[in-house]
């Protein structure tokens, strides 16, 4: 069953530091999406991507982030200067032709820790 | 503003018994919903969606029943399992396709 996938799983980084967190959607899927949870939080909406550009996006989502879909396959989230309060997991999820009738299916997340 | 949310935060059953787990949301032009389990370390899997055009839909143990006239969503598992222990979000579709997910509620199963 095709699936997503992201890398790293835990990502650990000094405040400041730019980190790119990776993700591999589903092949055929054609939107893309990065969620975040904060511990013992709900999740939280991003951003939307799709046809190489952003589609929709949250007051979370400010200048300090950045998405690319730099070949056919990843789809990266970029965090420019780290804060602590981006310590969360962060989720890609991916869905077909009809996004706001098909499901999003999510990774696995990745931990960011920033200390 | 409108939001999706959940009635209870945990929820403890007898392994056997069925869970119902509930969702309250106020966007009446929400017309797509989806439960998603979440177990700890993982991301959130799909479980079981829903339209608006419908009431109700059964999967393999899992009924999603949706009640318009008072914005009320329910999942029901039956003869839960030990494996069933996890968070359960109900999530619907915003404007655009954003999901906009619940608060969560917590299943434990007990022995």
């Amino acid at each position: 069953e095709p699936e997503v996938t992201q890398t790293p799983s835990h990502q650990v980084t000094q405040m400041g530091q730019e980190v790119i967190l990776r993700c591999v959607p589903i092949s055929n899927h054609l939107y893309f999406y990065w969620y975040r949870q904060i511990l013992g939080q709900k999740v939280e909406f991003l951003v939307s991507f799709y046809n190489n550009e952003i589609s929709e996006k949250s007051e979370i989502f400010d200048d300090q982030f950045s998405v690319e879909r730099p070949d056919g396959s990843n789809f990266t989230l970029k965090i420019r200067s780290t804060k602590l309060e981006d310590s969360a997991m962060y989720f890609c999820a991916s869905t077909g032709q009809t996004p706001s009738t098909d499901t999003q299916y999510f990774g696995p997340g990745t931990r960011l820790t920033v200390l | 503003g409108e939001s999706v949310g959940l009635h209870l935060p945990t929820l403890s059953v007898q392994e056997g018994d069925n869970s119902i787990i509930n969702c309250a949301y106020s966007n009446s032009a929400s017309d797509y919903f989806i439960w998603y389990k979440q177990e700890s370390g993982k991301g959130p899997q799909f479980i079981i969606d829903i339209r608006s055009n419908m009431d109700k839909r059964q999967g393999q143990r899992v009924t999603v029943l949706l009640n318009k006239t008072v914005k009320h969503l329910s999942l029901q598992i039956a003869a839960t399992q030990p494996g069933d222990s996890a968070v359960y979000f109900c999530a619907e579709v915003a404007a655009g396709n954003m999901l906009t997910f619940g608060g969560g509620t917590r299943l434990m199963v007990k022995p």
